[in-house]
């Protein structure tokens, strides 16, 4: 079975600083996709951003990087330059590759936004 | 592009009453998703369609839950008689199933409470 950790329930970063958020999953499969997802108060979970395991380059979108990491079985999350709109709960999640399948998700990350 | 919507998006019981959540895909997508999110953890998938078809209720408590999708499109759940222990978000996802690059897309939730 496939699982998803996070290891941080909590993080915190000043204003225009960057952070990372951890995460590491463990499968036996060779293809699959990680996906790093938000979760404001609303409750609306966001697509982040997504890797694809067999893509060797860090997948990157405007101020979010990852940090994919194969052998490791890790994949860590960077914001750069970071907004109060950042702060919500960051969920990493995973999903064998094929087409209509289910997300594995961790147990998230609070991250905290300060002015 | 109209979201996943979702109806309603709070409601308060009482155990042992039933309960019943509406869930509107994104338009054309082909799967739909319910999950299943406690406070302090990420969502699990309860129920997985694809078009009116059943892929995947593995983790769905049948003597309780039932969930339908009429026509592929819109998808009901339901949950009689509740316990205490149903007290979470309750998260509608679609995706298009086209390849293996199908992003799933969240709803805004229904946070039920059982008292």
């Amino acid at each position: 079975a496939q699982t998803v950790t996070q290891s941080q329930p909590e993080m915190s970063v000043q204003e225009a600083e960057t952070v990372t958020l951890s995460c590491t999953y463990d499968t036996s499969e060779s293809d699959y996709y990680l996906f790093w997802y938000k979760q404001p108060p609303s409750r609306q979970m966001i697509l982040v951003i997504r890797q694809e395991a067999y893509k060797q380059q860090n997948a990157t979108e405007n101020r979010f990087s990852v940090n994919f990491q194969k052998a490791a079985k890790s994949f860590s999350l960077k914001i750069s330059d970071s907004q109060l709109g950042d702060a919500a709960m960051y969920f990493c999640a995973y999903r064998i590759s094929g087409s209509a399948r289910q997300l594995t998700f961790g147990s998230g990350t609070q991250l905290t936004v300060l002015p | 592009e109209a979201g996943v919507a979702q109806s309603p998006r709070y409601k308060i019981i009482e155990k042992r009453q039933s309960v019943a959540f509406w869930c509107n895909p994104i338009s054309g997508h082909a799967t739909l998703y319910w999950y299943q999110q406690i406070l302090g953890q990420g969502p699990k998938l309860l129920i997985q369609f694809q078009n009116n078809g059943v892929v995947d209720d593995s983790q769905l408590p049948k003597d309780r839950f039932s969930a339908e999708r009429l026509k592929g499109v819109d998808s009901t759940l339901k949950i009689q008689p509740a316990k205490l222990e149903d007290s979470a978000v309750y998260l509608c996802a679609s995706s298009l199933r086209q390849g293996s690059t199908d992003t799933q897309y969240f709803g805004p939730g229904t946070r039920l409470t059982v008292l």
